[in-house]
């Protein structure tokens, strides 16, 4: 799992300022999850992407989230207009799944997240 | 809807067995996944079952009842660094649904 990268390890933003996270899958992996733990909970998911495709974003907020992952450079999760309860850490996990087929045999990898805290 | 559930925290002594359970209500079934998560770092995998039944793997085993929506992981001659969050994961429709995790805590 070493080879899931996220940058920055840890962002302190202000209220109202925008959040960008960033994830380079492991080699080979073109499927990407992002999930956010808050303290002391459990991983949440928020959005499945492909290159170039948004797969399954229904856990993500409605509004000030996106995120993308093109076709060229690492994924991005972006978070606009912060507020404290967005104060979490966000981990980013990369598998080599074939649409159709299960993850089976743990193919999830993760990243060791990126932690934000807003001011 | 989806739904897991484990215990908040167990606590255990070292080189004793405990077992985790987790239980889960989810539409789609393609697997259930056991991940342990030290504080401050990333999950990562132990187990995986797909089928009912034991799966052993040195001092962890993963059982799974799949008609009653029930797994447990299993931790053998605990040792301190055993000391972790065990999170339950069911996959669905190509993602992994996380329960909130169990917070083992092994004491001397």
């Amino acid at each position: 799992n070493a080879g899931v990268m996220q940058n920055p390890r840890h962002l302190v933003r202000r209220r109202g300022q925008e959040a960008r996270l960033r994830c380079s899958p492991m080699k080979g992996h073109s499927h990407v999850y992002w999930y956010r733990q808050l303290p002391e909970e459990g991983l949440k998911f928020m959005v499945y992407l492909q290159k170039e495709n948004i797969i399954d974003e229904s856990g993500m907020p409605k509004e000030r989230f996106s995120a993308e992952f093109p076709k060229e450079g690492p994924s991005i999760l972006r978070i606009q207009q912060v507020v404290r309860g967005d104060s979490a850490a966000y981990f980013c996990a990369s598998s080599t799944l074939t649409p159709g087929q299960g993850l089976n045999t743990g193919e999830l990898f993760f990243g060791e997240g990126s932690r934000l805290t807003v001011l | 809807g989806q739904n897991i559930d484990q215990p908040t925290e167990m606590t255990a002594t070292e080189g004793a067995i405990v077992q985790i359970n987790c239980t889960y209500q989810t539409s789609g079934f393609n697997g259930l996944f056991w991940y342990q998560q030290h504080a401050g770092e990333a999950p990562t995998f132990l187990s995986y079952n797909v089928l009912d039944g034991l799966e052993e793997k040195g001092r962890f085993s993963s059982f799974l009842s799949r008609s009653k929506g029930y797994s447990y992981l299993l931790l053998k001659e605990l040792q301190m660094k055993d000391s972790a969050s065990y999170l339950c994961a069911v996959e669905g429709f190509q993602k992994l649904v996380f329960g909130t995790g169990t917070r083992l805590l092994v004491s001397p």
